[in-house]
């Protein structure tokens, strides 16, 4: 089983819509969740994080974590073109220092205009 | 001005030549990274740098690659024989120590 999966897509949806973008995960010692948006031909960006379960808001944007299940969210309102990108999940057992992230393959995300 | 730099944008060697991938972090930047991606797959961990010291590697991260930060700007990855599988895009990527992680835009190798 792979530490953390994420469905590829593509997905694409109207503007406008509600985007929900997930991924399990199977290594219970990850405590912290991020989001990450990548542009073609760019680095990851850091969108949001959570740590351990719960939710947060930023925005349009929603990231949910169900530790319980391994399963984590993002949502995205009222989506944009702009907001077409790859989304990676990415995952760590601790908050920053030397802590590497365990990525998910990213599902690429195109919202039509 | 983006927090980690990388030189160049593309790279394309020989099979068995060096390599030598650049990155520039701003200056509160402590703890380094690299990643790659191979295309169409996940960003994975290489190596991570910390105190001039090497914290943690991942099994891809074998004797051929070896990093360092010689004059304690530039952060380089080096690979001593480059092989086909090389090929990939490697991401630099550094924090002050807080979680987030700021990356390059990244140096696409091709080796042929």
């Amino acid at each position: 089983q792979k530490e953390v999966e994420q469905d590829p897509g593509p997905l694409s949806v109207p503007e406008g819509a509600i985007v929900s973008l997930n991924c399990t995960y199977s290594n219970s010692a990850f405590q912290y969740f991020m989001w990450y948006r990548q542009y073609s031909r760019k680095g990851p960006e850091l969108l949001m994080y959570t740590y351990s379960s719960g939710n947060k808001e930023d925005g349009r944007f929603t990231a949910q974590v169900d530790k319980s299940s391994k399963y984590i969210s993002l949502f995205i309102r009222d989506s944009q073109p702009s907001d077409s990108a790859t989304y990676l999940c990415a995952m760590s057992r601790g908050e920053g220092g030397n802590e590497k992230l365990t990525f998910g393959t990213g599902t690429r995300l195109t919202i039509i205009p | 001005e983006p927090e980690v730099t990388q030189t160049p944008s593309h790279q394309v060697t020989q099979m068995g030549q060096e390599v030598i991938l650049r990155c520039v972090p701003i200056s509160n930047h402590l703890y380094f990274y690299w990643y790659r991606q191979i295309l169409g797959q996940k960003v994975e961990f290489l190596v991570s740098f910390y105190n001039n010291e090497i914290s943690e590697k991942s099994e891809i991260f074998d004797d051929q690659f070896s990093v360092e930060r010689p004059d304690g700007s530039n952060f380089t990855l080096k690979i001593r024989s480059t092989k086909l599988e090389d090929s990939a895009m490697y991401f630099c990527a550094a924090r002050d120590g807080r979680i987030k992680l700021f990356f390059g835009s990244g140096t696409q190798l091709s080796v042929l």
